[in-house]
């Protein structure tokens, strides 16, 4: 089965600053991988996807931006942080079935 | 637009008796839904699912219910536990979405179990 790393755990940043939160996929190759947030108190809504290498794929216009250098690797940056970037971010991972396997979470506070 | 609505926010129920969690959705192309488990600062984990062409999948103490004409489904935990105080969400694809697999989350239901 398949183990999804995420770090930090927990992140404080200035408004302005930059960011990367970093995702690994241990277990499996070539996996479909995500990135979702977790507003306060809602659902899941996903940010973006991947299907390999390169290929990314945005369902929601932000300030954010996500890359895929390597097959088990994902990132999620951003140039500049809103305050209404704050949350709970989530990577996942599938494969050709429907199931999504989530990594611990990144809590993003931006101040 | 949500496409998968989880309406009641949050549910009590003593221990030892069932636990129902409901979900509705409006898009006729989901065809695959899923049950994911949440504590406080973790990642979802899987729980159970069922595909379209079943009514009701069984894990244990976990039995999804599935009733399309109504576009509606429900999780039953029997009994429940305290553990399973969590938060639970829905979620559905479409085998439209092709290769991505891209799940639709509800917003989710807090369960807690009363000893």
């Amino acid at each position: 089965s398949q183990t999804i790393h995420q770090w930090p755990a927990t992140l404080v940043q200035p408004v302005g600053s930059p960011l990367s939160l970093e995702c690994t996929v241990e277990g499996t190759s070539n996996p479909n991988l995500y990135w979702y947030r977790q507003a306060a108190g809602r659902g899941l809504q996903l940010l973006f996807y991947s299907v390999g290498i390169g290929q990314i794929s945005s369902e929601v216009p932000q300030n954010l931006s996500a890359s895929r250098p390597q097959d088990r690797q994902f990132i999620l940056s951003s140039k500049k942080l809103l305050l209404s970037d704050s949350g709970f971010y989530l990577c996942a991972g599938g494969t050709a079935s429907y199931e999504q396997y989530f990594g611990p979470g990144t809590r993003l506070t931006v101040t | 637009d949500q496409q998968v609505k989880q309406n009641s926010p949050s549910l009590s129920v003593q221990e030892g008796r069932i636990s129902i969690l409901n979900c509705d959705y409006t898009n006729s192309m989901f065809d695959y839904f899923l049950w994911y488990k949440k504590y406080p600062a973790e990642g979802p984990t899987f729980l159970i699912s069922i595909s379209s062409i079943k009514d009701k999948n069984e894990d244990g103490r976990f039995t999804v219910f599935l009733n399309k004409s109504a576009k509606h489904l429900s999780l039953h935990i029997v009994p429940s536990q305290p553990g399973d105080s969590a938060v639970y969400f829905c979620a559905a694809s479409a085998l439209s979405s092709g290769s991505a697999r891209q799940l639709t989350f509800g917003s989710g239901t807090q369960l807690t179990v009363l000893p």
